[in-house]
């Protein structure tokens, strides 16, 4: 079974500044990779994916990613966040495409205006 | 619109009395799981079902049931709730072996067991 680390279980960031969420999962076979985000009191939202091909893949909301398979790594990024960015964030990884879906522990991110 | 849904969305019962939560996707997806977030813990899968009358247990499937008669239900029982199940659910659909596919996520269910 996949294990997905998420290092940072609370970011705190001002508002317009960069910020980097992290996630580490523990194979090196073919995997998808996942961003998922949970505004309060909703439901897990797809923010991106990475199936194959280019390394940097780019999502909703100006957010976008980095595949590093040497590293095992696929960290989230976006150069300038918003108070409504506000939210948990989840990475998430599936061997198999469709099914059996692995996920991190999550991290807070409080964009501090 | 593409959807899960999950009712419902908020319950408070007593230890003991057993209890359903309903998930519903109208996508056609076979695969069909259960997730409970606690807080600092994530989600952690409870069961999961590969097509109908097909399940299986996934992590944590202590205390709980399913069931897969129909491909678009994929009910969670917990026939004697106990304060320790108090969390957030959630439902979750996707295609298997479509690439590319993700996991489709319900509204989530706030479950406390007093």
């Amino acid at each position: 079974a996949q294990s997905v680390t998420q290092l940072d279980s609370q970011v705190p960031v001002f508002e317009e500044a960069p910020v980097e969420l992290r996630c580490n999962y523990s194979s090196s076979v073919s995997v998808y990779l996942f961003w998922y985000v949970q505004y309060p009191n909703q439901g897990l939202q797809l923010l991106l994916k990475y199936l194959s091909g280019s390394t940097l893949v780019k999502g909703i909301n100006g957010f976008e990613a980095e595949f590093n398979k040497s590293q095992t790594s696929f960290h989230l990024r976006k150069p300038s966040v918003h108070i409504s960015d506000t939210a948990e964030y989840f990475c998430a990884v599936s061997e198999f495409p469709g099914n059996q879906f692995y996920f991190g522990t999550g991290t807070s991110l409080t964009v501090i205006p | 619109e593409a959807q899960v849904t999950q009712n419902p969305r908020y319950l408070i019962t007593v230890t003991g009395k057993k209890l359903t939560v309903t998930c519903s996707q109208n996508m056609n997806h076979e695969y069909m799981s259960w997730y409970r977030q606690d807080p600092g813990l994530g989600l952690r899968q409870i069961y999961y079902s590969m097509n109908v009358e097909v399940t299986d247990k996934g992590d944590v499937p202590e205390g709980y049931k399913v069931s897969r008669k129909e491909k678009r239900n994929f009910p969670l029982i917990l026939e004697s709730p106990s304060p320790n199940q108090t969390s957030l659910y959630f439902c979750a659909s996707s295609f298997p072996g479509a690439v590319g596919t993700e996991a489709f996520f319900g509204q989530g269910t706030r479950l406390t067991v007093v």
